[in-house]
């Protein structure tokens, strides 16, 4: 069975300093692997996509991840956070075996100080 | 371009009460998803649709049903609803079950 841990529940930052989100992954197969974004009583947007292709995925705003198959890890990093950057962070998994259902991890919540 | 609808936006019902969740998934994209998020939880999947067919089912309760229209739009039924049932549905679409999957802006349902 797939699924995704991401190893803090909440990270504190500096406006202008690097981020660096956490997520290991369990599966069977070669995984397709994501991280949304959901600010505050709003919707989930896509930041970024791995599918087997580059180990290394630039998403949206600034954030990349990488894969390391070694490491069965998909870390989300941003070498300079802004405030509009708080916000909870889900590193997700597909299901193949479950027509491609997500599945998420638990969440990261993010916070930015000025 | 055209995005995932979801209505209503918001819904307040009572304990024991019915309540319809509507998606309107992207134009051509035949696969529908229903994922419940709780009060500071992560998404949960409940449900999906595959061209009218349900094709996978999660952790929905029984007092819940859901099915895809001719037309690729999927309604969520919800009966007998408990306090428990408070919380944020999302519907995503996908084209041919694919991994690609979009989301609406979500419904919040608030059961009192």
């Amino acid at each position: 069975a797939q699924s995704v841990t991401q190893l803090d529940s909440h990270v504190s930052v500096s406006e202008g300093t690097p981020v660096l989100l956490r997520c290991n992954y369990s599966s069977s197969y070669s995984p397709s692997l994501f991280w949304y974004v959901q600010h505050p009583n709003k919707g989930l947007q896509l930041l970024l996509k791995y599918t087997s292709a580059a180990t290394l995925v630039k998403g949206i705003n600034g954030f990349e991840a990488e894969f390391k198959k070694s490491e069965t890890s998909f870390h989300l990093t941003k070498p300079s956070a802004h405030m509009s950057d708080a916000a909870e962070y889900f590193c997700v998994v597909s299901d193949r075996n479950g027509y491609n259902k997500l599945i998420f991890g638990a969440g990261t919540r993010l916070a930015v100080h000025p | 371009a055209a995005g995932v609808i979801q209505s209503p936006r918001h819904l307040i019902k009572e304990k024991r009460e019915t309540a319809t969740l509507k998606c309107y998934p992207i134009p051509r994209h035949d696969t529908v998803y229903w994922y419940q998020q709780g009060p500071g939880q992560d998404p949960q999947f409940l449900i999906s649709f595959y061209e009218k067919m349900q094709s996978d089912k999660g952790s929905i309760p029984d007092r819940f049903s859901a099915q895809q229209f001719s037309d690729y739009h999927s309604e969520l039924n919800m009966s007998s609803l408990e306090l428990g049932d408070s919380a944020l549905y999302f519907c995503a679409s996908s084209f041919d079950r694919s991994y690609e999957q979009y989301f609406g802006p979500g419904t919040r349902l608030t059961v009192t």
